[in-house]
């Protein structure tokens, strides 16, 4: 079990839909992140979060559209994707706001798949 | 800059030994390493920040070397527990931006 909680964990959609991906910790942690990772590959980053505020958008397209409504959750919601966006959408936290010595805790991952 | 790691891939039988190598052509400010199980999250291992230092739990150890260029990860007496993808995570300051290496996948064999 991980302590930091996504949901759904699977999810399929057409072009045309809408979706949200939800995360949530409650570690008290003040930094957020949202990861793309493609088979095979490592974790990209897309969005950071850190005490509330979008810190970091790694040029992420704007069908990607994140949110964090409270220290303890982070949305990503989602709209015309492409097929090429069909990949495991990982939610991350660090205890500080952004830092390079802090070890991040993953979410178990949105399995998404765009038809 | 996205760290190297080698190898790609390490095959083992259980007792066996293993390092992994992560490494950058600029000094680094920290090295993180994760495992990640297939289907799982990627799970914290250590961090390492200072140039020589070296930690540990269990049979699972790291280094850093003195330029903080290159880390290493030391898996020895391999269980099959140890198989997964090995990340490293680093990056040249104190604030945001790390990147994770390619990966090394390991695969422990009875």
């Amino acid at each position: 079990d991980t302590e930091v909680t996504q949901t759904p964990k699977h999810l399929v959609m057409g072009m045309t839909n809408k979706k949200s991906l939800k995360c949530e910790q409650h570690m008290g942690h003040r930094a957020m992140y949202w990861y793309k990772q493609k088979a095979k590959k490592p974790p990209e980053l897309m969005f950071v979060y850190s005490y509330e505020k979008l810190s970091i958008n790694e040029s992420v397209p704007s069908r990607f559209s994140p949110e964090c409504p409270n220290s303890s959750l982070l949305n990503l919601h989602l709209h015309a994707l492409q097929p090429e966006d069909s990949a495991l959408y990982l939610c991350a936290s660090s205890q500080e706001g952004v830092s390079g010595n802090q070890p991040q805790h993953f979410g178990d991952g949105t399995r998404l798949s765009i038809l | 800059q996205q760290p190297v790691q080698s190898p790609q891939a390490v095959i083992l039988r259980e007792g066996e030994d293993a390092v992994i190598n992560c490494s950058s052509s600029k000094a680094l400010y920290s090295v993180h390493w994760y495992r990640q199980k297939h289907g799982e999250a990627p799970v914290f291992l250590m961090i390492l920040l200072k140039g020589g230092e070296q930690k540990g739990h269990d049979k699972i150890s790291a280094s850093f070397n003195e330029k903080k260029q290159q880390s290493s990860l030391y898996l020895t007496a391999s269980q099959l527990s140890y198989s997964g993808t090995y990340f490293c995570r680093a990056g040249g300051t104190s604030y945001g931006k790390l990147t994770f290496g390619q990966g090394t996948i390991l695969t422990v064999h009875p």
